[in-house]
């Protein structure tokens, strides 16, 4: 069973820079498969955040590019997110999970996750 | 961005009920659309993939169908564990996007 644990501050300031990391246990993230953060703020939605290969290929949402960067360490097994010049808007729970790829039928999806952790912008 | 529209927001149901939550994509998605629950204060799971397949583990109470752009998870029994948010997700681009979420409450 794949276990990830997210790990970072709870309160970040304004203006600075969000860093998470997620520990995969149980499964080697240098096995295949992309890594993935989500995000949702308190009594929203969710919204996917990027996502990583163990290679360190990356693809990331629009609407956040400019100030995300994933990275993967996998002598450590986990991955981490950076968030910069944060805002009271990027305050959410901050999720990671397994981003899986099924060959039959064709699909990607999250099947494993984390349990999440608030990060809560303010001064 | 492909733009995912759940119906309805929330429903009331009681146990026992049979429960359908449509999914709408702005364009056609083939069939590359997950389903998730979310209780609160956990982490959403993965229920349906690839439209109509059952994740390992899931109850056979839940099914998903549709293809394109219309989508639908029904719940042929409502349980009281069932109570939760039901997002739908879809993968077809790069650019993941979930739906706003249909909440199932009593």
């Amino acid at each position: 069973q794949v276990q990830l644990q997210e790990s970072g501050p709870g309160l970040v300031k304004p203006s600075e820079t969000l860093s998470l990391t997620c520990a995969v246990s149980d499964f080697s993230i240098s096995s295949g498969d992309y890594w993935g953060w989500i995000r949702q703020p308190p009594g929203k939605g969710l919204e996917w955040i990027g996502s990583i290969y163990h290679s360190g290929n990356t693809y990331y949402n629009p609407s956040l590019q400019s100030r995300v960067t994933i990275s993967v360490d996998t002598s450590k097994n986990h991955f981490s997110l950076n968030l910069t010049s944060v805002t009271a808007a990027d305050t959410a729970v901050y999720y990671c999970a397994r981003q899986t790829t099924v060959v039959t039928p064709p699909n990607d999806n999250f099947d494993y996750w984390g349990q999440g952790t608030l990060v809560t912008v303010s001064s | 961005d492909i733009q995912m529209t759940q119906s309805p927001s929330s429903l009331s149901a009681s146990i026992g009920d049979r429960v359908t939550i449509t999914c709408r994509a702005s364009q056609s998605i083939r069939r590359d659309l997950n389903w998730y629950q979310q209780k609160p204060g956990k982490a959403p799971k993965l229920l349906i993939y690839a439209a109509s397949h059952l994740q390992s583990g899931v109850p056979s109470r839940f099914s998903g169908s549709g293809s394109g752009t219309d989508f639908s998870l029904t719940i042929s029994s409502l349980q009281p564990e069932d109570f939760a948010t039901y997002y739908c997700q879809q993968s077809y681009s790069t650019l993941w996007t979930f739906g706003q979420g249909t909440k199932v409450e009593v």
